[in-house]
């Protein structure tokens, strides 16, 4: 049974940091791009970042690109979003899902706000 | 990056058929066969239902069929059953090696 487990979300204050975990069972993690995609509570699907395989490439929407940033930990089956310099934009429930977007969490929601 | 089109609501009665269409640019939707759809129910995350266009997961209903023309794609729902009744996304690779979603279609079984 594939399972993808987000952590990591809660309220965090404008300018901070915040780290999200996403933890991979059930399938083999080390063959999967992932990527992380976010919604903002009732708005739609953005797209956030990708990490290839072997983490060698990664890319990322322009919303984020420089505050953010992906990665991965083969041996653990874990993937990550560190996200600096929190805006109240950045608001949104994240979810990890994998490269062909077949598999995805369950959701963690980050609230920026004072 | 700016989101792909869809519109933002769609309408059938039950066994009806009706189609999503999802615009976007020569730089995603038409650049490749790359453009995916999803389902999500409220409070769910989403759920594939088409892949590079045209493929099904084998565990996605038949009902759903996938096609695109130039820099449009479309998702077709056929037999409109009460369960369809959700919110559909679409989605495409970038030639910048990004991703890019659509705005998001709700769709009511009337």
């Amino acid at each position: 049974q594939v399972q993808l487990v987000e952590s990591g979300g809660g309220v965090v204050q404008p300018g901070r940091s915040r780290r999200l975990s996403c933890e991979v069972s059930g399938i083999a993690f080390i063959v999967y791009g992932m990527h992380w995609v976010r919604q903002a509570p009732g708005k739609g699907l953005e797209w956030v970042a990708v990490t290839s395989s072997d983490a060698t490439e990664k890319y990322y929407a322009e919303s984020v690109k420089g505050r953010f940033s992906i990665s991965r930990d083969n041996s653990k089956n874990m993937l990550y979003l560190q996200m600096n310099n929190l805006r109240p934009e950045d608001t949104a429930f994240y979810y990890c899902t994998t490269r062909n977007f077949g598999y995805w969490g369950q959701g963690a929601l980050v609230t920026v706000s004072s | 990056q700016s989101a792909l089109t869809q519109p933002a609501s769609v309408s059938g009665s039950p066994g009806q058929s009706i189609t999503i269409s999802c615009t976007g640019t020569s730089s995603d939707v038409g650049a490749g066969n790359f453009v995916s759809w999803f389902q999500q129910h409220p409070g769910k995350a989403p759920k594939l239902l088409i892949y590079e266009v045209t493929l099904r997961p084998s565990e996605v209903s038949h009902r759903f069929s996938g096609s695109k023309s130039a820099n449009t794609a479309s998702l077709t729902i056929s037999g409109l059953q009460g369960e369809d009744d959700a919110d559909y996304y679409c989605s495409s690779y970038t030639v910048g090696n990004t991703y890019v979603f659509g705005t998001g279609t709700k769709v009511t079984v009337l």
